[in-house]
């Protein structure tokens, strides 16, 4: 079936540091890609997603893109924030109807 | 534009009592999904509506568990009676049609259930 899997966390970070969160994808057929975050106190936000191999998805400094010969869409941002410290959520989704499948998060923390 | 919404923001109850979930979703909207996250472990999916008609329940944990759109417009999930293990945290979430290129769920903050 389909799963996705996340490198655990917490990650600490110091500002200005540079960030990857792996993230490797088991699917039939050709899934859609997304990133999401969680805020603290805040719902699920799309940040990013890729929909076919090769493509790169990219929103507020981050940047993922869709491997499909590795079956991954690891996350990165060059210089983080502190204002970035959430919880970073990767899932997929077959295309039928919308229904998502997600890692378990990973806990970014940055310290100034 | 007003986002999801769900209601209530936080819930605690006692193992046995039943509790009601309510989700409004984006208006227009037709897709209306509700997932758990437990103890800090994946966000998974437990059904998904269109408009009224319960497109996917193959997420759904057990029988304790009944979700309804009355309308096609809100959405409510209620447990009854509530156990332990089902503390957590619920996400409501709803989206156009689902197209590959413009697909996108917009979610609610979620209703954080704890059950003593």
């Amino acid at each position: 079936g389909n799963s996705v899997t996340q490198m655990e966390g917490p990650v600490t970070l110091s500002e200005e540091a540079f960030l990857t969160i792996n993230c490797t994808y088991t699917a039939t057929g050709y899934p859609s890609l997304f990133w999401y975050v969680q805020y603290p106190g805040e719902g699920l936000q799309l940040l990013l997603k890729a929909t076919k191999a090769d493509d790169k998805g990219s929103n507020k400094g981050f940047e993922a893109t869709y491997r499909k010969e590795t079956t991954s869409f690891h996350l990165e941002k060059g210089s983080v924030q502190v204002s970035d410290s959430a919880v970073y959520f990767c899932a997929l989704s077959n295309n039928q109807g919308g229904k998502l499948i997600f890692g378990q998060g990973t806990e970014l923390s940055v310290k100034p | 534009e007003a986002g999801v919404t769900q209601f209530p923001s936080h819930s605690v109850i006692e193992k046995g009592q039943t509790v009601t979930l309510r989700c409004d979703p984006i208006s227009g909207h037709d897709n209306l999904y509700w997932y758990r996250r437990v103890m800090g472990k994946e966000i998974k999916f437990l059904l998904h509506f269109v408009k009224e008609s319960k497109q996917d329940e193959s997420g759904m944990p057990n029988n304790r568990f009944l979700a309804e759109r009355t309308g096609g417009t809100y959405s409510t999930l209620k447990v009854q009676p509530a156990e332990l293990e089902d503390s957590g945290v619920y996400f409501c979430a709803s989206s156009q049609d689902w197209v590959r290129g413009r697909a996108e769920a917009f979610f609610g903050q979620g209703t954080r259930l704890t059950v003593v």
